[in-house]
């Protein structure tokens, strides 16, 4: 079965600052990896996602993501986060073939003071 | 847009009553899946449904159970409702096979009393 590690349960920054979000994932084969993010409030929304070719990947809002797959990480990126980035953030896996399942990390609250 | 609906949003329960949640996707999607938020720990998989009346357990399945009579619905029941069960569920559907990405509801903020 696969698990995933989210390095921070929480992160406070100042608008401007850049953004790194670690995540790491065990599994033994190959998997898709995504980032979703819930701002207060509302639903749980896809932010990016690698299933394969280029693993730097480009999400909404001027986010992306590196897959390291040496590493089994899947770092979350922003150059300079601004107050509304303020949300929680969840790295998933899921293998690649078959019926498979999302498996989510603990998640990341992110809080940008104005 | 897919469209994934939730029954209710806030629900209050009494310890011992059976609960149903109610969810809806409009995509035709084949995947359905139900998971419950706590604080500090991400989301959980509770069970999930590849198909018309098959049923999975996921994670934590211990106190629930699930019904899905077609395809664009999935129910999670709560056969005798706990406090422990206080939590956010959340729904999600999802297309095919081969790890293809999941579409969210708005959650069930469930109370048990």
């Amino acid at each position: 079965a696969q698990s995933v590690s989210q390095h921070n349960h929480h992160v406070i920054l100042s608008e401007a600052a850049s953004l790194e979000l670690g995540c790491n994932y065990s599994y033994g084969g190959t998997v898709n990896l995504f980032w979703y993010v819930q701002y207060p409030g509302q639903h749980l929304q896809l932010l990016l996602k690698y299933f394969s070719g280029d693993p730097l990947v480009k999400g909404i809002k001027g986010f992306e993501a590196e897959f390291i797959k040496s590493k089994f990480s899947f770092n979350l990126r922003k150059p300079s986060v601004q107050w509304s980035d303020t949300a929680e953030y969840f790295c998933a896996v899921t293998p690649n073939s078959g019926y498979s399942t999302l498996t989510f990390g603990k998640g990341t609250m992110l809080l940008v003071s104005p | 847009d897919v469209k994934v609906t939730q029954s209710s949003r806030y629900l209050v329960k009494r310890t011992g009553e059976k609960v149903f949640l109610e969810c809806v996707q409009d995509m035709d999607h084949e995947n359905m899946f139900w998971y419950r938020q706590d604080p500090g720990l991400g989301l959980r998989l509770i069970y999930f449904s590849y198909d018309v009346k098959m049923k999975e357990k996921g994670d934590i399945p211990e106190g629930y159970s699930v019904s899905r009579e077609k395809k664009e619905r999935f129910s999670l029941i709560l056969e005798s409702a706990s406090t422990n069960q206080t939590s956010m569920y959340l729904c999600a559907s999802s297309q095919g096979q081969g790890g293809t990405e999941a579409f969210f509801g708005q959650g069930t903020r469930l109370t048990v009393v």
